[in-house]
This record gives C-alpha cells, structure tokens and sequence, in this order.
C-alpha cells in the first residue's frame, strides 16, 4: 500500500460545478498535511495546509480526518483556471513529506 | 513567485555522466528539499539539508549526493546517470523553526539518453 494514495484523475467537470478530492495516508503518526497545485511542467505551489478544525480559502475548503486517516479538498464554482494536478502531502516525521501520486482537474467550458 | 531559484532550467546527459543541479532558497530559508518528479508522478523525496548538514534522507542510492552552503544554497550531484534518472529535479526551501511549509523552484528536467 502506498504511503499517500490518490485518485489520479482526470476529473472532468463543467465551469461553476462543485468538485471533490480524497487523500488517503498510512502513517497515523503524520503530523503535517498539505495541498499543493502543479501546473502542466511547473512546479508545485502551495495552496492550503490542512488542520484538524478544517479551512477555507475563499472557493477552497480542506478537511482532515484523522480517525479515518484522510483528508479532502473542496473546490466550489470551478473555473477554468483551476485546471490543474492537486498534489496531497503528508509530513511524517521531522523531515519525510510524502507526496500522492496528484489528481488532474480539468474545468471544461 | 517563491524566491527559489534553481539552475540550469533544462540539461540532457548520456548515460554513465555525472551532472550537478543548483538551488537557491528563498532569502531567510535554512532548510533545502531536493525531489524527484517522474513524468505522471508525485515528487519523490531525495534528501533534505538543514545548517549544512544532510536531515534525512528518502530510498535514493548513494550515487545521488548534495550539498549546502553557508549562505543556505544548495547542489544535488548524481554521478553514473541512468536512463531512468530522466526527471524533474525540483529543491523545496523552507524555515525549520517556522512551520514547516516548503516552497518550490521551477525545477531542473533531467534528460538522460
């Protein structure tokens, strides 16, 4: 079973459609968890980290449930611009972070 | 943009060459990540530097090396390169005593033939 596991996608939606992704990790001991974006042969860039009460940003929203041992993004009224792979990233230990496989979104017009 | 350099943009090899991958960090960073990205994968962790001294270090053989300066700038050296070395090389900076978000270069892609 792999570290940090992900759906890889593609998930094609329509603009202004709500869109949902699941993370999964093994180490229940993981300490930080985070969601990066990458563009097509960019790097990533950090867009939340992920705490147990959950966060918002804006359109984004992330969840971490620790008992179940995942978390969630949220993207609400998609644009087009949000097409992209979301990295998920677990910190185990003081300097392991584990990084999922990546989700490909894409926002069709 | 994250203030994470990294030099050169694009480099191609030929197998058994050695090569070495440059990174600066962002100004006040004293913390250096090195990955490997795969086409179609996630980054995988290489090695993490932190006040010059190696932190940690992910399942990479010995031919994979760095280094970290006193100004917190950072080399990954890989000797005998091989076909499946062909990547994206990308270094992380962060601040060890300030959270731990990293914050990635535009990376180096490893071509090798």
């Amino acid at each position: 079973r792999k570290e940090v596991e992900q759906d890889p996608g593609p998930f094609n939606v329509p603009e202004g459609a709500t869109v949902a992704f699941n993370c999964t990790y093994s180490n229940s001991a993981s300490q930080s968890f985070f969601w990066y974006r990458q563009d097509c042969r960019k790097e990533p860039k950090l867009l939340m980290s992920v705490y147990s009460s959950g966060n918002e940003d804006g359109r984004f929203t992330a969840q971490l449930n620790r008992a179940s041992q995942y978390i969630s993004l949220l993207i609400r009224d998609s644009k087009l611009s949000d097409s992209a792979t979301y990295l998920c990233v677990v910190r185990s230990g003081t300097y392991k972070y584990i990084f999922g496989t990546g989700t490909r979104l894409k926002v069709l017009a | 943009e994250t203030g994470v350099t990294q030099s050169p943009t694009h480099l191609i090899k030929t197998r058994g060459q050695q090569v070495t991958l440059r990174c600066s960090s962002q100004s006040g960073h004293n913390t250096v990540s090195w990955y490997q990205q795969a086409l179609g994968q996630g980054p995988q962790f290489i090695f993490q530097y932190y006040r010059e001294e190696e932190n940690g270090r992910g399942n990479f053989p010995p031919r994979f090396s760095g280094l970290q300066f006193p100004n917190y700038s950072s080399e990954l050296n890989v000797n005998a390169l091989e076909l499946d070395d062909s990547a994206l090389y990308l270094c992380a900076s962060s601040l060890a005593d300030r959270g731990d978000t990293q914050y990635f270069g535009p990376g180096t892609r490893l071509t090798v033939l």
